[in-house]
């Protein structure tokens, strides 16, 4: 049973337009999500994350938006450039007592942007 | 430029061999993690310490996989005997194990495992 899903395998975009990645969860004990961006043959890289008492967290042109009721989280990234062609992950974990809970991961979107 | 460091990143070995993958986490960070990714189950966490002790290993397979710290600055992880189906590619990562605000975890670059 997946608690954190990427519906997209895939997404292309076109270079200066927006591109939007989703990620649902199904834990309500989740309080922290991340995004990272994994290039081939790479470890994922830390992109943004955002707490579960802020809805939004702005980076440059990464943004992420939380909407706890749907227990759905989005990145965007604006404009896209062909440099963000990468898979993107969507991360949670649960604070259990005060210590952070590891991190469950989705299965990825991979992100293709078109010049 | 402090950096998650795996060795070897690359290991083809044969069935029933022993396999060790190494990891040196980030100067200061007290938290490592173990995942393993396939394309099947995409990135799966094995296990993971903090202040070098083992916290969560219920990902792992005990009869075959074993990990440790035997220092801050080395996480260990290995497969005795090793099976086909452990080809995947194993990441190390690392965190500060912050109890608020959560944790941002630090990857390496990445074992590649092929076990014929």
């Amino acid at each position: 049973d997946q608690q954190v899903k990427q519906n997209s395998p895939s997404l292309s975009v076109q270079e200066g337009r927006i591109s939007i990645l989703n990620c649902d969860y199904t834990n309500s004990m989740f309080d922290y999500f991340l995004w990272y961006k994994k290039y081939p043959a790479e470890g994922p890289t830390f992109l943004i994350s955002i707490s579960s008492i802020k809805d939004k967290n702005e980076d440059g042109r990464f943004t992420v938006f939380l909407n706890k009721s749907a227990k759905h989280l989005s990145l965007h990234i604006v404009p896209s450039q062909p440099g963000d062609s990468a898979v993107y992950f969507c991360a949670a974990s649960a604070n259990y007592g005060g210590s952070q809970g590891n991190l469950i991961f989705g299965k990825g979107t991979k992100l293709s942007v078109k010049p | 430029d402090a950096r998650v460091t795996q060795t070897p990143r690359h290991k083809v070995t044969e069935m029933g061999q022993e396999v060790t993958m190494r990891c040196q986490p980030i100067l200061g960070h007290n938290t490592v993690f173990w995942y393993r990714q396939t394309m099947m189950q995409g990135l799966e966490l094995l296990a993971y310490f903090r202040n070098r002790a083992p916290l969560d290993d219920s990902g792992m397979p005990k009869d075959r996989f074993s990990a440790e710290m035997p220092d801050a600055t080395l996480a260990t992880l290995k497969i005795q005997p090793s099976e086909p189906r452990d080809s995947a590619v194993y990441f190390c990562a690392s965190g500060l194990g912050a109890s608020v605000g959560g944790e941002t975890q630090y990857f390496g670059p990445g074992t590649r495992l092929l076990v014929l």
